[in-house]
């Protein structure tokens, strides 16, 4: 089976632009998930997709948005980047369902460098 | 407020030794948890998981103990191998709460000395 895909893998944009990152899930998995990974802050969660639907938000500002395509595909995308935007995007898939706890299946991370 | 914390933000260990990485957490409503091992360049791996309703759980060289009454819990790497060293991340999440992410620390850096 293949495992989680993210493109693209490295980025560098200009403060004030837009940026859209994509993430394939493991073939069958319906849960998408996105991290931010900084030196400063470590691992934190921004935003779960599950049946095209976003089921839960991290603690992150409305610059951050995500979707979900009916083929469990999800993008996420940054809008107006900072400087402090630059980081480690990852993604996580999981099979999901409500009242189960699965597993998160990472992929590689897109490291984003804003300039 | 960091609900997960891994207090050491790396650990050197003598290849054959045991390794031991410990995490504290401060919501008592996480009720899963899960130890992450990542490498340079690459995303965090599943590495074993534990329910609160068990206080330890064993996969060949790694074992996860819980102690719920102190929220803490610990992984075992014995006995440890030079691939051991990377970052170990220590995550929980609330069981049924369906959509919550992973609650993740910062990580220990495991060195494993030759």
């Amino acid at each position: 089976k293949a495992g989680v895909t993210q493109t693209p893998r490295y980025l560098i944009k200009t403060r004030g632009q837009q940026v859209t990152l994509s993430c394939s899930p493991i073939s069958g998995h319906r849960s998408v998930s996105w991290y931010q990974q900084t030196p400063g802050q470590g691992l934190q969660f921004l935003f779960e997709y599950f049946s095209e639907t976003q089921r839960n938000k991290g603690n992150f500002p409305g610059r951050f948005s995500g979707r979900q395509f009916s083929n469990s595909r999800s993008e996420m995308n940054v809008s107006t980047l900072e400087l402090g935007d630059s980081a480690l995007y990852l993604c996580a898939s999981s099979p999901g369902g409500s009242g189960w706890i699965y597993e998160q299946y990472f992929g590689p991370g897109t490291r984003l460098t804003v300039t | 407020d960091q609900q997960v914390k891994q207090n050491s933000p790396s650990l050197s260990v003598q290849e054959g030794r045991i390794s031991i990485l410990n995490c504290d957490y401060t919501n008592s409503m996480f009720d899963y948890f899960l130890w992450y091992k990542k490498y340079p360049a690459e995303g965090p791996t599943f590495l074993i998981s534990i329910s609160s309703i068990k206080d330890k759980n064993e996969d060949g060289r790694f074992t996860v103990f819980l102690n719920k009454s102190a929220k803490h819990l610990s992984l075992h790497i014995v006995p440890s191998q030079p691939g051991d060293s990377a970052v170990y991340f220590c995550a929980a999440r609330v069981v049924g709460g369906g959509a919550d992410g992973l609650t993740f620390g910062k990580g220990t850096h495991l060195i494993i000395q030759p």
